[in-house]
C-alpha cells in the first residue's frame, strides 16, 4: 500500500510571496488532515476534512490559508501571502475514518527569508 | 479547550534502561492515540486507547488508559538505541469534536548506546 505522498519536500521562498502544497492520500481514505508542526512541538491541526467537505477549519488562518479536496481525494493548502511566522514543516495525514489511526506524509519543509 | 501536558519534554537513558512518558489532560477522552516521530520524520501511528483502565503492550512498549480517561503513559522496557524518536500522546475529544485529534507536545528520547 502506498503511502501518503506530499510535494514538494521543501519550499524556500520571500515573504510576501505565495506559496502550496500538495498532498496525495492513501487510496480510500475519505478523511484528511492537514497540520503544522513547529520546531519542537506537536503537529497542530488546521483543516480536516470528510470526503471533499471541510468539517473543521477552525484553526486555519482564514485570512492567508485556504485548502480545498476536490473530488475528495486529494488536496492542496495554500497561504498567500506568507508570513516569517509561516516557517514550518506542513505535514498532511489521512485515516479510514473518522477517528481512526492517522498516516502520515513525508511533510513539507517551509522556509520564509 | 483541550489542554494535553505530556512530561518529561526530554529524557536521556543509557542503552538498556527503562523510560516513561506521560499524558494528562483536562477532559474526559474518547480515546488516546500514541504516536513515535523519529529526527527528520513524520509521525507513525503506534496504538490506540479507547476503554478505561486499559493496557497494551508491543513487544517492549506498554501502553495504558487510566480509569478516569483524562491521562495515559507510555513505558519502554530495556530500551535501545532504535527506539530513539519523540513520543507524542494525542488526545481525541468526543461529542461533536469527535475526530480531532490534539497532540501533546512530545517527549524526546535519547538514548545513549
Amino acid at each position: 500500500e502506498a503511502g501518503v505522498v506530499q510535494s514538494p519536500r521543501y519550499k524556500i521562498i520571500e515573504k510576501k510571496q505565495p506559496v502550496a502544497f500538495w498532498c496525495n492520500p492513501i487510496s480510500g481514505h475519505n478523511t484528511l488532515y492537514w497540520y503544522r508542526q513547529n520546531l519542537g512541538q506537536g503537529p497542530e491541526l488546521l483543516i480536516r476534512y470528510e470526503n471533499e467537505e471541510a468539517v473543521d477549519d477552525s484553526q486555519l488562518p482564514k485570512d492567508r490559508f485556504s485548502a480545498e479536496r476536490l473530488k475528495g481525494v486529494d488536496s492542496t493548502l495554500k497561504i498567500q501571502p506568507a508570513e516569517l511566522g509561516d516557517s514550518a514543516v506542513y505535514l498532511c495525514a489521512s485515516s479510514l475514518g473518522t477517528g481512526g489511526p492517522q498516516h502520515f506524509g513525508d511533510g513539507t519543509r517551509l522556509s520564509i527569508l | 479547550g483541550q489542554q494535553v501536558m505530556q512530561i518529561p519534554q526530554y529524557q536521556h537513558v543509557q542503552e538498556g534502561e527503562d523510560f516513561t512518558t506521560y499524558c494528562n489532560s483536562s477532559t474526559t477522552l474518547s480515546n488516546i492515540q500514541w504516536y513515535k516521530q523519529r529526527p527528520g520524520g513524520h509521525p507513525v501511528f503506534l496504538i490506540q486507547l479507547v476503554k478505561s483502565g486499559e493496557v497494551k503492550k508491543q513487544k517492549r512498549l506498554t501502553f495504558q488508559f487510566g480509569e478516569a480517561k483524562k491521562n495515559s503513559s507510555l513505558h519502554i522496557t530495556a530500551t535501545q538505541t532504535t527506539d530513539v524518536g519523540t513520543y507524542f500522546c494525542a488526545e481525541q475529544a468526543g461529542g461533536t469534536s469527535y475526530g480531532k485529534l490534539t497532540f501533546g507536545q512530545g517527549t524526546i528520547l535519547t538514548v545513549h548506546p
